[in-house]
């Protein structure tokens, strides 16, 4: 268990609705990472936020948007939701905002289908 | 554009025997590379840091390499056990991390 949390755990929607998927940190971590995973793509990094503030941008759609709250939870909101945004979305937290020389701690996934 | 390259075909590899797991990267002088391990459905898991500095780095039964002159990191897992069946994920740390697709790794007892 490397104690961050996520969920729901499966989401099924359809074309054009709205979803937000939850992720608690580790204790005492204060960055925040979602990332996106297709069997195609592979693991595409979406988001990063440290202690409440946006600290980097990846492939993330203007459709997607994301924040993290006081407490340190973050939330990725999908809108306008299509066929090709089925995937492990997953979420992961670290100690500091420099992801390049933290170990990352991810979450167990929400796994969003979109019909 | 940033680009790395894991073996996309599994690697299959007979139990006790040393597994070599490649990741190659191209356009990008990362200061860090990361593997990870994924069993399928779950999340990501840490294994080994290695900083450009860093010829080799070791844990227990696994062995990481970093060439930056090559622009390669090789992964051995020794003595290798059907447990150790799994993908496994590098990753290139910058201003921000950049994943491999990943290679499977299948152990035959």
């Amino acid at each position: 268990d490397s104690g961050v949390t996520q969920t729901p755990k499966h989401l099924i929607t359809a074309t054009g609705q709205r979803v937000t998927l939850r992720c608690s940190p580790r204790s005492g971590d204060l960055s925040v990472y979602w990332y996106q995973q297709s069997l195609d793509q592979g693991l595409q990094f979406l988001i990063q936020y440290y202690n409440g503030e946006e600290r980097a941008k990846g492939n993330i759609l203007e459709r997607f948007s994301a924040q993290q709250f006081p407490d340190l939870h973050s939330e990725l909101n999908l809108s306008s939701l299509e066929l090709g945004d089925s995937a492990l979305y997953f979420c992961a937290s670290s100690r500091t905002h420099r992801s390049s020389y933290n170990e990352q701690f991810f979450g167990p996934g929400t796994r969003l289908t979109v019909l | 554009s940033q680009k790395i390259e894991q073996n996309s075909e599994a690697l299959n590899i007979q139990e006790g025997k040393t597994a070599t797991l490649t990741c190659n990267y191209t356009n990008y002088s990362p200061a860090y590379l990361q593997w990870y391990r994924q069993d399928p459905g779950r999340g990501p898991v840490f294994l080994l840091l290695i900083r450009e500095n860093e010829k080799e780095k070791r844990k227990e039964r696994l062995k990481v390499t970093f060439d930056t002159t090559l622009k390669q990191s090789l992964f051995h897992i020794t003595a290798s056990q059907p447990a150790d069946s799994a993908t496994y994920l590098c990753a290139l740390g910058g201003d921000k991390i950049i994943f491999g697709k990943g290679t499977r790794l299948h152990i035959l007892p």
